[in-house]
């Protein structure tokens, strides 16, 4: 069964901590794609990346950074993390091939 | 730009009853248009998308969609609701390069039996 997979699924940390939040598919796509959902807002789009090393701010990326050394690993960087960053983060990888998207779990930060 | 918009932020129904879920567009050009799902303390799965052809757009579970360029609108529905479909529902349109999706806020559909 093809998935992506998202390292935590609750992670609590404190202000000012550099948070890595990790992302490996194994589908060989070559897109990967980092939302934060928030009530309300739906699902923004913090970065994105279409090929190894290779990324693209999108539309919220301030106070993120994104790291892509491998094919199947995409991951998000929080480098001082903030309270307003508390949040489901959602991990997803397609296809150049086909528009469907697969998603991971989430993962549920908390930043005290 | 691309975006996608939901009115409604919750929708009830009763089990057995058609529903429907809307979504309005607003894209240049051709839109390519998404529906997702998400149960609780999940990751979205897809249900179906429009990119060309028929405007009866038929998914997964049961559900569809009609997509009507003159109302700019790509509305989700079945014909009999499920409790088991109650669920958070996204629209989304593909806006730019590299398959990036904008996504609406979602709506909360709650089918009671």
């Amino acid at each position: 069964d093809v998935k992506v997979t998202q390292s935590s699924r609750y992670l609590v940390k404190r202000t000012g901590e550099k948070v890595f939040l990790e992302c490996v598919q194994d589908m060989d796509h070559e897109n990967m794609f980092w939302y934060r959902q928030d009530p309300g807002l739906g699902l923004r789009l913090i970065y994105f990346s279409y090929d190894v090393k290779m990324k693209e701010k999108g539309d919220i990326p301030e106070g993120y950074s994104v790291s892509r050394e491998k094919k199947e690993r995409f991951s998000l960087i929080l480098e001082s993390a903030s309270t307003n960053q508390t949040s489901m983060y959602l991990c997803a990888s397609s296809s150049r091939l086909n528009y469907g998207y697969t998603f991971g779990s989430g993962t549920r930060l908390t930043v005290v | 730009a691309q975006s996608v918009a939901q009115p409604e932020d919750q929708v009830n129904v009763a089990e057995g009853n058609p529903l429907t879920v809307k979504c309005t567009y607003s894209v240049s050009g051709n839109p390519y248009l998404f529906w997702y799902v998400q149960y609780p303390n999940r990751g979205l799965q897809f249900l179906l998308k429009y990119i060309t052809g028929d405007n009866l757009v038929k998914g997964s579970y049961g559900f569809e969609a009609e997509f009507n360029k003159s109302q700019t609108s790509f509305h989700l529905k079945k014909p009999s609701a499920l409790v088991s479909d109650s669920a958070l529902y996204f629209c989304a349109v593909l806006s730019g390069g590299y398959n990036k999706l904008i996504f609406g806020a979602g709506t909360r559909l709650a089918v009671h039996p």
